[in-house]
Order: C-alpha cells, then structure tokens, then sequence
C-alpha cells in the first residue's frame, strides 16, 4: 500500500517569509495528492491539491509541485501571515482513500 | 457554502459501553469516509462508502462497524469501547472519487 512521508515535522518563519513542506510518496500509481491545512480543534481544510498530470498548481500565496519521476511534491507558501500558523498535513489517493504524511506545525512569527 | 455535519461533536463515555457517530455529507456527494485521528497523529482511514455500499476499509477494528442511509448520511458504530479509541473521529465527503471535504469531528473520549 502507499507510504507518505512529510518533513520537516516542525517549521517556524517569520512573516512574510517563505515557507516550504516536502512530502515523498511510494506507490508510483498514485495520481492524486492533496494538502490539508488543520488548525486546533477543527477538521482538515483542502487547501489545494494536484493531479499526476501537472507539475505545478498556484492558487494565490500557495503553490504546489509534483516530481512523478522522484516520487515527492511540495507546499510552498509565500508572504506567510501569522493566520498561516496551524498544522499542514500532505496526502496521497490510494484507490479511493487518502494516506496522509505525519504533519507539519508551522508556526508564522509576527 | 454547506459543509460536512459531524454529530454530537463531543462524546463521552465509559469503558464497554457503545457509540454512535453521524455524518451528513455535502448535498449531492455520494461518497463518505471516516477517519480516525488520535492525539499528535494524522488521519488514519477507516472506511468508506459509495452510493450506499462500502467501497474500502482500512484498519478499523471489528467491534466497529458503519453504514450509508438512502439518504447518504452515514454512522459509525461503536461498541465495546475502549480507552484507546479515544479519539477525534472525522468524516470526509466527496462527489465520487473526487476532493474529500473534511467535517468538524466528533472528539470521542473513554473513561
């Protein structure tokens, strides 16, 4: 079955730096991955996601990127508000389910 | 928008005892899924559903059982509980296999 690993599990920016979460995945049939973003006491919100067939996605300040060949994609999150801070959980589609990677706590320093 | 409606949204109860979680998906999403997220964890798949029949199941343990209603809402049964299913309990949405959409959870506490 599929295996998501996510790093680095803590991160802290100042605002308006830049910040970026990796996620590499172990089934190369996956085709479809996800970023949830969670913050404290509330349910994963679908923040963006991209599909095998793309390479990039940028929906405002946050962009995603997929490398099929090296099995990994990215978070990139630009000019971080400390409203960014929460916990960002990456995923991959396994038939119908998704798996998620370990989380990351990112913390946006006013 | 409407999104996904997760009832009661806090549940206590003693060890041995039984529980039972709701979720009302998106109007018109036909898939529901549950997931199970302990302290510091990430979601881990439960079980799914698709037009009222079950599509996949994870690691869910067999005193724990769900079904889809013909009106697609969807519960997750619980019983002989324990305290390590102490647990926040997330049901997700999706209009086939597309983007699931998380509830807010029902934070299931074991005494």
């Amino acid at each position: 079955g599929e295996n998501v690993e996510q790093h680095p599990s803590t991160l802290s920016v100042q605002e308006g730096d830049s910040a970026v979460i990796k996620c590499t995945y172990s089934d190369s049939a996956s085709n479809y991955f996800p970023w949830y973003k969670q913050e404290l006491g509330k349910g994963p919100q679908l923040i963006i996601d991209i599909r095998s067939n793309v390479g990039e996605k940028k929906d405002q300040r946050i962009a995603v990127t997929l490398n099929k060949t090296a099995k990994h994609f990215s978070l990139h999150i630009t000019e971080t508000q400390p409203e960014d801070s929460a916990v960002y959980f990456c995923a991959a589609r396994d038939t119908d389910k998704l798996i998620f990677g370990t989380g990351t706590r990112l913390q946006v320093f006013p | 928008a409407a999104g996904v409606i997760q009832s009661p949204r806090h549940l206590i109860k003693e060890k041995r005892e039984t529980a039972t979680l709701k979720c009302y998906p998106i109007p018109r999403h036909d898939t529901v899924y549950w997931y199970q997220q302990g302290p510091g964890q990430d979601p881990q798949f439960l079980i799914s559903f698709y037009e009222k029949m079950q599509s996949d199941k994870g690691s869910i343990p067999d005193r724990f059982s769900a079904q889809q209603f013909s009106d697609y809402h969807s519960e997750l049964n619980m019983s002989s509980l324990e305290l390590g299913d102490s647990a926040l309990y997330f049901c997700a949405s999706s209009l086939q296999i597309n983007e699931q959409f998380f509830g807010p959870g029902t934070r299931l506490t074991v005494l």
